[in-house]
C-alpha cells in the first residue's frame, strides 16, 4: 500500500512567516496524527483526528498552531508567525480505528522545518 | 513533553553481535512499540506488543511486553550493516488514548 505522504520535505523560512504544511494519510486510515520531533529527542504528541473531528490537542500546541482535516482525508498544519523555536521536524501518523485494541501508527517521512 | 527512558543511549558493536535496549515508564501502558528511525526519515514500525508478557518476534527482531506494563525490552540477533540507526520505544496508555510517548531514543553503531 502507499504509505504516509508529507509535502514539502524541508522549508527554510524567516521568523514571523506564516507555514503550512500537508499529511496524506494511508487510504483506509481514519486516524491522523501530528507529531513534533526535535535533535535528539523522540517525538513528540501534538494533535489527532479521528475521520473530520480534532479530537486531542497537546500543551505543546500553542495558538500559532492550527490543524485540521476538512474531508476526513488529508490533513493541514499550519504555524502563523514562526519562531525560532519552532524549528523541528514535524511527523505526521496514521492508523486504522481499532476492534478492542490501539492500531499501530505509521509515520510519513516528515517536514523538516527551519527557522531562519 | 514527557518522554520515556531509553538505555543505553548509543552502542557501538561489531557486525555479528546481539543488541539488548530498554525502556522504561512511571506509568503503566497498554500498548508496547518498537520503531526504528534512519536519518532523515521518518519513524518505521517493527513490532508492537499488547499484552504483559507478551514476547513478539520479528525476523531477527524480538520484543517483550514487561509484566509491570512499565518495560519494555528490544533485542537483535546478529546484527548487520542495515540495523544502523536510532531505536525508539513508545507507550500508549489505554485503548482510546491515542497519543504516543516516546522514548529517548538508543542510537545504534556498528564498527567495521
Amino acid at each position: 500500500d502507499t504509505g504516509v505522504s508529507q509535502d514539502p520535505r524541508h522549508k527554510i523560512t524567516k521568523r514571523g512567516q506564516n507555514v503550512t504544511f500537508r499529511c496524506d494519510p494511508i487510504s483506509e486510515h481514519n486516524r491522523l496524527y501530528w507529531y513534533r520531533q526535535t535533535l535528539g529527542q523522540g517525538p513528540e504528541f501534538l494533535t489527532y483526528f479521528q475521520n473530520e473531528a480534532q479530537l486531542e490537542k497537546s500543551r505543546l500546541l500553542s495558538d500559532r498552531f492550527s490543524a485540521e482535516r476538512p474531508k476526513g482525508s488529508f490533513s493541514t498544519l499550519e504555524i502563523q508567525r514562526t519562531e525560532q523555536g519552532d524549528s523541528a521536524m514535524y511527523l505526521c501518523a496514521s492508523s486504522r480505528r481499532g476492534d478492542g485494541i490501539n492500531q499501530p501508527q505509521h509515520f510519513g517521512d516528515g517536514t523538516r522545518l527551519s527557522i531562519l | 513533553g514527557q518522554q520515556l527512558n531509553q538505555s543505553p543511549q548509543s552502542m557501538f558493536i561489531q557486525e555479528g553481535e546481539d543488541v539488548s535496549m530498554n525502556c522504561t515508564s512511571s506509568s503503566i501502558f497498554n500498548t508496547w512499540l518498537w520503531y526504528k528511525q534512519d536519518p532523515g526519515e521518518g519513524p518505521v514500525l517493527l513490532i508492537a506488543l499488547y499484552k504483559a508478557g507478551e514476547l513478539t518476534s520479528n525476523g531477527r527482531l524480538t520484543a517483550q511486553f514487561g509484566i509491570t506494563r512499565k518495560d519494555s525490552f528490544l533485542n537483535i540477533s546478529a546484527s548487520i550493516p542495515s540495523d544502523v540507526g536510532i531505536y525508539f520505544c513508545a507507550g500508549q496508555a489505554l485503548f482510546g488514548n491515542e497519543k504516543l510517548t516516546f522514548g529517548t531514543g538508543t542510537r545504534l553503531t556498528i564498527i567495521p
